[in-house]
């Protein structure tokens, strides 16, 4: 299927180090690209975008990076927080269909150490 | 501003039944789509809507149906629910529902089926 893996990638950080996600992506046409953030419970919530023309982009403590060479995406969180405990999904849009239609990931749990 | 808003939060049925799920966008957002979520997976695409029509469907049989009303409320439907339906069932909206654009999630209605 489209959205594979069955086993969630764990990530353990100490309080106050940087945290990086790494995701590989599956379709080389896709030209959007987006970081959500899925807290216990709840719905993914946005964190930061980047479209195909740009290799990096910067937010509020977080930077994505797109290698569209080996189809690779990170999201960097710097001075990670208690609150940035989650479940991280890298996720494209599906490019063959004007439908908002959008692909994700498996996803990464961050969680962080006192 | 109120978010997306879903209900039921959470429900539960046996197999062979029927299940209305219902969901009201943001204020001025044309667009709704509806991802299932797994657990420990990452959400997949079921249903995009756009002013009233059907913009896009992702691999789900045809037990699976949906509409959007005239206030871009939408529903999605399931007949005959099977075991393996038990999920998240999360709602999306978005202004103008091109797949570039941020999708706002609800938090969902969590499905059981026995």
């Amino acid at each position: 299927g489209e959205s594979v893996g069955l086993h969630l990638p764990t990530l353990s950080v100490q309080e106050g180090d940087n945290s990086i996600i790494n995701c590989a992506y599956s379709n080389s046409a896709s030209d959007y690209f987006i970081w959500y953030k899925q807290e216990s419970g709840k719905g993914p919530q946005f964190i930061i975008d980047i479209r195909s023309n740009m290799d990096k982009r910067q937010g509020q403590r977080v930077t994505v990076l797109l290698n569209k060479t080996v189809k690779h995406l990170s999201l960097q969180i710097a001075a990670t927080q208690p609150g940035d405990s989650a479940v991280y999904f890298c996720a494209e849009n599906f490019p063959y269909s004007s439908a908002s239609k959008i692909i994700f990931g498996s996803g990464t749990r961050l969680s962080i150490r006192p | 501003d109120a978010g997306v808003t879903q209900s039921p939060t959470h429900l539960i049925k046996t197999r062979g039944q029927h299940v209305t799920l219902r969901c009201s966008p943001i204020s001025g957002h044309k667009s709704v789509s509806w991802y299932q979520q797994v657990l420990g997976q990452g959400p997949q695409f079921i249903f995009q809507y756009y002013e009233k029509e059907e913009r896009g469907r992702g691999n789900f049989p045809d037990r699976f149906s949906a509409r959007q009303f005239p206030n871009y409320s939408s529903e999605l439907n399931v007949n005959a629910l099977l075991l393996g339906d038990s999920a998240l069932y999360l709602c999306a909206s978005s202004r103008d529902g091109r797949n570039t654009g941020e999708l706002f999630f609800g938090e969902g209605s969590r499905l059981t089926v026995l």
